[in-house]
């Protein structure tokens, strides 16, 4: 079946530096990217939606400075917090399109000290 | 946009009964409903989906429900076991082949009681 790969798994940063979320599709074309973060015991909150070649289109009220997104190839997006700070710390995941289906990534735990 | 309630938010079933998770959804257009099955930690995993076109889809222990008219659709789950306990999000979608984004319930943490 479909795989997404993502790495890491988790991360340990220093406030104020930058972060880099790698999901690959590892057998398929992800002709789109979905970009979530998700709080301990909440819902999977949409940050960003991204597609081959073009710039991600962000939800209302995610800063796409602060978070940005990289879909250079059908196989490999990236997500980059930028100046990471405490409250950035939680779950990202990524969730790639590939015909009518979704595959998500296994995760990324951020934590920024 | 789409907006997705989902009821309960936890439910403890007793081992080898029925659970039953339920959701309702705001857009008349969505056409793909998804349930997901995430332990703790770990990814979403697909367990069942339901299309518009259809009112009831099964497999093994596991069935969905849609109801188009009243927008709602619920998950059933029988015989559950201890390996059935996780956090279950429903989900819904707009048609299409692009980008459209699925929308999730806000989760229901299942414990199945041994």
């Amino acid at each position: 079946g479909a795989v997404v790969s993502q790495h890491p798994s988790w991360v340990i940063c220093k406030s104020g530096t930058s972060v880099k979320i790698e999901c690959r599709s590892l057998d398929f074309q992800a002709t789109t990217m979905f970009w979530y973060r998700q709080f301990p015991k909440q819902s999977l909150m949409l940050m960003a939606t991204s597609n081959e070649g073009s710039k991600a289109t962000y939800e209302q009220g995610v800063e796409k400075d602060k978070f940005l997104i990289n879909h250079a190839s059908l196989t490999l997006s990236t997500l980059t917090v930028t100046s990471a700070h405490p409250e950035d710390s939680s779950f990202y995941i990524c969730s790639a399109r590939g015909g009518d289906g979704y595959t998500f990534g296994s995760g990324t735990r951020l934590t920024v000290v | 946009g789409e907006n997705v309630e989902q009821h309960p938010s936890t439910l403890s079933v007793q081992e080898g009964d029925s659970a039953v998770i339920k959701c309702t959804y705001s857009d008349s257009a969505s056409n793909y409903f998804p349930w997901y099955k995430q332990e703790l930690g770990k990814r979403p995993q697909l367990i069942i989906d339901i299309r518009s076109n259809v009112g009831e889809k099964k497999d093994q222990r596991i069935a969905v429900t849609l109801n188009k008219t009243a927008k709602h659709f619920s998950l059933h789950i029988t015989e559950t076991q201890p390996e059935d306990s996780a956090v279950y999000f429903c989900a819904a979608r707009p048609p299409g082949f692009g980008n459209e984004k699925l929308t999730f319930g806000t989760g229901t943490r299942l414990t199945i009681i041994p």
